[in-house]
């Protein structure tokens, strides 16, 4: 069994400040774990994802997360925040081996403000 | 490459009818997968289709059923529509062959709206 927990459903921030999206997870297996983006009326698109290389993953846009396991968390943070960014952020867990299906957090709405 | 195309991208509906989404995924990808995004329920599995078969099934009524073709292409139907099947029907693929960590590549969804 596998779930995901956004620990905000909403941010906000001011351009030009760091983000900091929360995401803890729990899986019966060794998990492989993903942040996809969803602007307004668009599909999902895949920022970064973990898959045992290394704890540390960058992704696209500048941002990052950090698989921790002892705290079962994948927290995902950014230095700069740009308006851009506004957009909704799902944090997704599934088996790192072997056939799963993908389970998505309920999502986290970055506001960026001028 | 081509992304993920889901044709139509809007619907309008009525109560008690049926509906065909359509859905292209990226060519040489063989696994094809469906969900459903709500407000109220965020983004809730259907099922993935693999070389036309089911390979698995979120849950779902059987009013919710799908069918993949020899070219990947896959369809999803919904029978006597209801004002609650009204939301975003996300669509995506994968070259996934049992490694599921595999990225999913998503299209733009289709907005159905249930009147």
């Amino acid at each position: 069994a596998q779930s995901v927990t956004q620990l905000d459903s909403h941010v906000s921030v001011s351009e030009g400040t760091p983000v900091l999206l929360r995401c803890n997870y729990s899986s019966s297996y060794s998990p492989s774990l993903f942040w996809y983006v969803q602007h307004p009326n668009k599909g999902l698109q895949l920022l970064l994802k973990y898959t045992s290389a290394a704890t540390l993953v960058k992704g696209i846009n500048g941002f990052e997360a950090e698989f921790k396991k002892s705290e079962t968390s994948f927290h995902l943070t950014k230095p700069s925040a740009h308006m851009s960014d506004a957009a909704e952020y799902f944090c997704v867990v599934t088996r790192i081996s072997g056939y799963s299906t993908l389970t998505f957090g309920k999502g986290t709405m970055l506001l960026v403000s001028p | 490459k081509a992304g993920v195309t889901q044709t139509p991208r809007y619907l309008i509906k009525t109560r008690g009818q049926q509906v065909t989404l359509s859905c292209s995924p990226i060519s040489g990808h063989r696994s094809v997968s469906w969900y459903q995004q709500t407000p109220g329920q965020g983004l809730q599995f259907l099922f993935e289709y693999f070389s036309e078969t089911q390979r698995n099934k979120g849950n779902f009524p059987g009013r919710f059923s799908g069918r993949q073709f020899s070219n990947s292409r896959s369809e999803m139907n919904v029978s006597t529509l209801e004002l609650g099947d009204s939301a975003l029907y996300l669509c995506a693929s994968s070259s996934s062959q049992g490694g599921s960590y595999n990225e999913q590549f998503f299209g733009p969804g289709t907005r159905l709206t249930v009147l």
